[in-house]
């Protein structure tokens, strides 16, 4: 099956920083990446949807102007926390999967905590 | 727009059956997953269900009907591993498919 990497998988950072996680497809091309946030004992929280070559569709509620999200090529996106506060601190998973597909694959996960 | 109920957490004893089950509304079904979540990782693919009816993949079977707006996941055979939330998830079509989930369920299995 597909594999997605995702690194780092744990950062500690200040408060005020930028954080940058990566997602990346290892052998196909991920024309779509879907990005979540989940906080402990919830469910995941759809972020944003890239497309690659495109701008992102964030989800309403969530601040395009925070969550930066690239997709410049077929087998990486990246989501960019600026300036992260501690609210911030929460489990990021991307997920690919491609248009007809029945399975979908999630990347391990980033686990990101603000101090 | 989307609703998904699940019970929060279930508690069941090795070598049962437990059976856990998912309420949706939605206004473009196009497909329903279950995923199964341990602690501080990422989701594992479980099932896919776009037709009514029961897939059975293994100890674990997943059913759906559409005209209800239900699912349920059943677990066979318990084992103390299968200790782990269980997430029920839509795909919706309106206005380009996403994928909500549930908030899971939590599942217990003691001895």
């Amino acid at each position: 099956g597909a594999v997605v990497s995702q690194h780092p998988s744990r950062v500690i950072c200040k408060s005020g920083t930028s954080v940058k996680i990566e997602c990346r497809s290892l052998d196909f091309q991920a024309t779509t990446m879907f990005w979540y946030r989940q906080f402990p004992k919830q469910s995941l929280m759809l972020m944003a949807t890239s497309n690659e070559g495109s701008k992102a569709t964030y989800e309403q509620g969530v601040e395009k102007d925070k969550f930066l999200i690239n997709h410049a090529s077929l087998t990486l996106s990246t989501l960019t926390v600026t300036s992260a506060h501690p609210e911030d601190s929460s489990f990021y998973i991307c997920r690919t999967g491609s248009g007809g597909a029945d399975t979908q694959y999630f990347g391990p996960g980033t686990r990101l905590t603000v101090l | 727009g989307q609703n998904i109920d699940q019970p929060t957490e279930m508690t069941a004893t090795e070598g049962a059956i437990v059976q856990i089950n998912c309420t949706y509304q939605t206004s473009g079904f196009n497909g329903l997953f279950w995923y199964q979540q341990h602690a501080g990782e990422a989701p594992t693919f479980l099932s896919y269900n776009v037709l009514d009816g029961l897939e059975e993949k293994g100890r674990f079977s997943s059913f759906l009907s559409r005209s209800k707006g239900y699912s349920y996941l059943l677990l066979k055979e318990l084992q103390m591993k299968d200790s782990a939330s269980y997430l029920c998830a839509v795909r919706d079509n309106t206005g380009g498919f996403k994928t909500i989930f549930g908030a899971g369920t939590r599942l217990f299995v003691k001895a």
